[in-house]
């Protein structure tokens, strides 16, 4: 079955660039989004189809998406960016897969 | 605006059934597919299943499908997840969304509905 992996953790300090992976089997050859989740708050649209920023999200974030890694990339980031982050994309007999999910830690 | 409003907070005993509401607002509801998304204690997002909203085409993840039942009723814009009989381990957080319309990604989500059960 289609599964994709992220790294449990990563850490960064403020103002820094702060990158995100995601990986899965020809994961660039489907759409992969990302969700930004804050504690005790409900999931967040930050990117999808790969690099699209919905309506409100800050242009710090942008997404990538090629051969069998997604990556989300965190220009300058900001205490307020520590968060969970989980990416998801579309399988053919699954239709909806996530990722594990990242703590971002900013320190 | 859009929105997605969830019923709320759910104490219920093993075994009980139980049906959780979302309803959508500031959008054209019968446009849209309607997401319900697991999360545990502690844990990541499972996707359970999907409804589109104007004809009910369901979809269901492998490891809900038999487990629950997504149901929508487009007279009042409102989708919901039902549990015939409830364990323990179903208690978690339920999130609905809705997805987008050109792919696969849930662009609104409702605030949750956090359901406890009892052994």
């Amino acid at each position: 079955s289609f599964e994709l992996t992220q790294p449990p953790s990563v850490s960064v300090s403020p103002g820094q660039t702060a990158s995100i992976t995601c990986s899965g089997d020809k994961l660039g050859d489907r759409y992969a989004c990302w969700y930004q989740q804050r504690p005790g708050q409900s999931p967040v649209l930050v990117i999808y189809q790969d690099s699209e920023r919905p309506s409100g999200i800050p242009e710090r974030f942008s997404g990538s998406n090629s051969g069998n890694t997604a990556t989300l990339t965190i220009s300058g980031t900001q205490a307020m960016d520590e968060a969970d982050y989980y990416c998801q994309a579309w399988d053919s007999s699954t239709y909806v897969v996530f990722g594990g999910g990242t703590k971002l830690t900013v320190l | 605006e859009v929105q997605l409003v969830q019923s709320g907070a759910e104490v219920k005993k093993a075994g009980e059934s139980l049906k959780i509401s979302c309803k959508g607002s500031g959008y054209s509801f019968t446009s849209y597919w309607i997401g319900w998304v697991r999360q545990m204690p502690g844990k990541g997002l499972e996707w359970m299943g999907l409804i589109y909203s104007r004809d009910s085409d369901t979809r269901y993840s492998p490891s809900f499908q038999g487990q629950v039942t997504i149901s929508v009723d487009k007279s009042i814009s409102t989708a919901y997840l039902h549990w015939s009989s409830l364990k323990a381990s179903d208690t978690a957080m339920y999130y609905c969304a809705r997805r987008g319309t050109t792919s696969y990604y849930f662009d609104y989500w409702g605030q949750g509905t956090l359901v406890t059960v009892s052994s």
